[in-house]
């Protein structure tokens, strides 16, 4: 089926390691993004791209980088995991129309715990 | 700038009875809106979205919202409630000037008592 991939669904990790979370979609949309969920605080953007090699920072991009080499991938990579990045991770896609948003299609979330 | 408000945190229902979830939105452009429905440890689903001059919107499992740009609102909706709805709603924006950023609203858990 069409979508969204996420790799790993799980991960621990000691603080200090470095590890890339993959995201891949089939779907040739242009703009990808990761997105952090916590507790009470809903959704927040950490990266997003508009397309191959063109990345920006969003809301809360520190400790985390990102590159764009191909349309399909996506890949978040913490440097160095300190306990403040547990969360629960979400890559999306998404095209845009001239006007509108077509609508955001969201992996299933790579559930992260630095120890 | 945009941003989101969902004026309930949590919505407590009996099932068969309706469901009302309400948004307020500010945006400076022409946003795009959407509905997205969370179960518990699992991904996000889109149920509706607002894209055009339509201003009701019909999603998924009988679920529907209306646009309304004088009151700046998308709140959802459902005649009769399920079981299976119980879950956490987020109501989200975003336009062509805020670039690749979704705002979401703070999300409201809806519980449905048998």
């Amino acid at each position: 089926n069409a979508g969204v991939t996420q790799t790993p669904k799980f991960q621990v990790l000691k603080t200090g390691q470095s590890m890339t979370l993959q995201c891949a979609q089939d779907m040739n949309h242009e703009y990808m993004s990761w997105y952090r969920q916590d507790p009470g605080m809903g959704l927040r953007l950490i990266h997003y791209s508009v397309g191959a090699g063109i990345t920006d920072q969003g809301e809360v991009p520190n400790g985390y980088n990102v590159s764009r080499s191909t349309t399909e991938d996506f890949p978040l990579r913490l440097l160095s995991a300190a306990p403040s990045q547990t969360s629960v991770y979400f890559c999306a896609s998404s095209t845009w129309g001239r006007r509108y948003n077509y609508g955001y299609t969201f992996g299933s979330g790579t559930r992260l715990t630095v120890v | 700038a945009q941003s989101v408000t969902q004026l309930d945190s949590h919505v407590s229902v009996s099932e068969g009875t309706p469901v009302l979830l309400r948004c307020n939105y500010s945006s400076s452009y022409s946003p795009s809106l959407f509905w997205y429905v969370q179960h518990p440890n699992k991904g996000l689903q889109l149920l509706l979205k607002y894209t055009s001059a339509a201003t009701l919107v019909k999603g998924i499992n009988g679920f529907e919202a209306e646009f309304k740009k004088s009151e700046t609102s998308f709140h959802l909706t459902k005649p009769s409630a399920h079981m299976s709805d119980a879950a956490e709603y987020f109501c989200v924006v975003t336009s062509n000037n805020a670039g690749n950023m979704l705002t979401f609203g703070g999300g409201t858990r809806l519980m449905v008592k048998p």
